[in-house]
Formats: C-alpha cells, sequence, structure tokens
C-alpha cells in the first residue's frame, strides 16, 4: 500500500532551526509537496522535490533523497507565524497526490 | 497567479437538505480539479478527481450520488452534498491543476468551504 509518514507534532522555540522529516512508500514518483495549512484555512505550497537534494527558498529549505523514500522541511529563524501543521504529499504514477497527517508545530517564545 | 476561489466560505443548513459548493480556477485553465475533505486535527482526504468534460473518479468510501461533482468549463467545478447530514460537516477544500501554471503538477487550493449541518 501506499504510505507517508511524518511526525504528528514538533515544537521549537522562535529564532531556532526545526526540520520536519517526511518518509514514504507508494506507487511510482512523480514529486513530492510540502504544504503549510494554518489552522481553518486551505494550504499553501511551500516546495516541489522530483530530483535528489537541497532546495532553498528563503527561510524554508527541502531536501529529498529518492532511494532513501525520505524528505524533510528544514524551517529556520522561526517565526511565531511559522505555527501552523506542516503536509507531506507525493505524487504517484497516476500523478495523484497522496497526503501525509500532517506535523503540528507548535512555536514557543 | 493561479488563484483558486471557493463559494460560500461557510454555510449552515438543515439536515436532508442539498448544498452546492463553487469551485472556480480564476486566472488559469483547471484541467483536473480535486475535492478534499479535512475533519478537524485531520490531514487532507481526498474524495474526487475531475476532468474538464468528464465524470469524476471517486476514491473507495465515497458515494458518488451523495457527492456530486459537476466539471462543466474548464474554470468551474461544483460538488453539491445531497440530502446533507450532521456527519457531512466538514471543511471542503477544492484544488485545481491545469495549463499555464507550471511544469510541477503543482495543485492550487481554494480557501475551503466549512459546511455545518444541523
Amino acid at each position: 500500500g501506499q504510505n507517508i509518514d511524518q511526525p504528528t507534532e514538533m515544537t521549537a522555540t522562535e529564532g531556532a532551526i526545526v526540520q520536519i522529516n517526511c518518509t514514504y512508500q507508494t506507487s511510482g514518483f512523480n514529486g513530492l509537496f510540502w504544504y503549510q495549512q494554518h489552522a481553518g484555512e486551505a494550504p499553501t505550497f511551500l516546495s516541489y522535490n522530483v530530483l535528489d537534494g537541497l532546495e532553498e527558498k528563503g527561510r524554508f529549505s527541502s531536501f529529498l533523497s529518492r532511494s532513501k523514500g525520505y524528505s524533510y522541511l528544514l524551517l529556520k529563524e522561526l517565526q511565531m507565524k511559522d505555527s501552523a501543521s506542516y503536509l507531506c504529499a507525493v505524487m504517484d504514477s497516476n500523478y495523484q497526490l497522496i497526503w501525509g497527517a500532517g506535523t503540528k508545530l507548535i512555536i514557543k517564545p | 497567479g493561479a488563484v483558486v476561489s471557493q463559494h460560500p466560505s461557510w454555510v449552515i443548513c438543515k439536515s436532508g437538505t442539498s448544498v452546492k459548493i463553487e469551485c472556480r480556477s480564476l486566472d488559469f485553465q483547471a484541467t483536473t480539479m480535486f475535492w478534499y475533505r479535512q475533519f478537524p486535527k485531520q490531514s487532507l482526504m481526498l474524495m474526487a478527481t475531475s476532468n474538464e468534460g468528464s465524470k469524476a473518479t471517486y476514491e473507495q468510501g465515497v458515494e458518488k450520488d451523495k457527492f456530486l461533482i459537476n466539471h462543466a468549463s474548464l474554470t468551474l467545478s461544483t460538488l453539491t452534498v445531497t440530502s446533507a447530514h450532521p456527519e457531512d460537516s466538514s471543511f471542503y477544500i477544492c484544488s485545481a491543476r491545469g495549463t499555464g501554471t507550471g511544469d510541477s503538477y503543482e495543485q492550487y487550493f481554494g480557501p475551503g468551504t466549512r459546511l455545518t449541518v444541523t
């Protein structure tokens, strides 16, 4: 079956760095997405990785290792507004998104 | 660019009535639209995928006669919840993917519709 695993909840301190991991097992792979979702709102796109390596975009970076079925989202210089759920999603061979359950990130002052 | 709107943002309806939710791509042609449902503190659950001009493909466990999806144009898809019951109360989110939005197959999400059935 298809499976996406990510931690349920993480806590970090304002100004610090946090890494949210995602492991996956899917039928085929056409890329991995990270989305941010604030409570009561729709997800917003953060990053897309289809090749191995690190993609950096401002304070956020995303890493992919296809051989290991592994990705992480790295958030630097954490701000209170970064408190949200972070969703990992993999696009399978049918170009359907398979969603993880999301990681709730709590930022403390 | 790549903006998706949903209407209404929230709706309260009585049990047994039907509710229609609209999803529009405002600045691109949405060849494929997705409808998701999200219960509190849970992840997104894909309900169905619709391609413009063809019947929607429903996920296992989703009743196609209860959740009617129409994707009649490249900019509009509708989801009608028929004979709504309190257990249908949820956050319904549409997303769209289409031409002119890049090569990443990114899905652009609407803001969601919160449905409460009393």
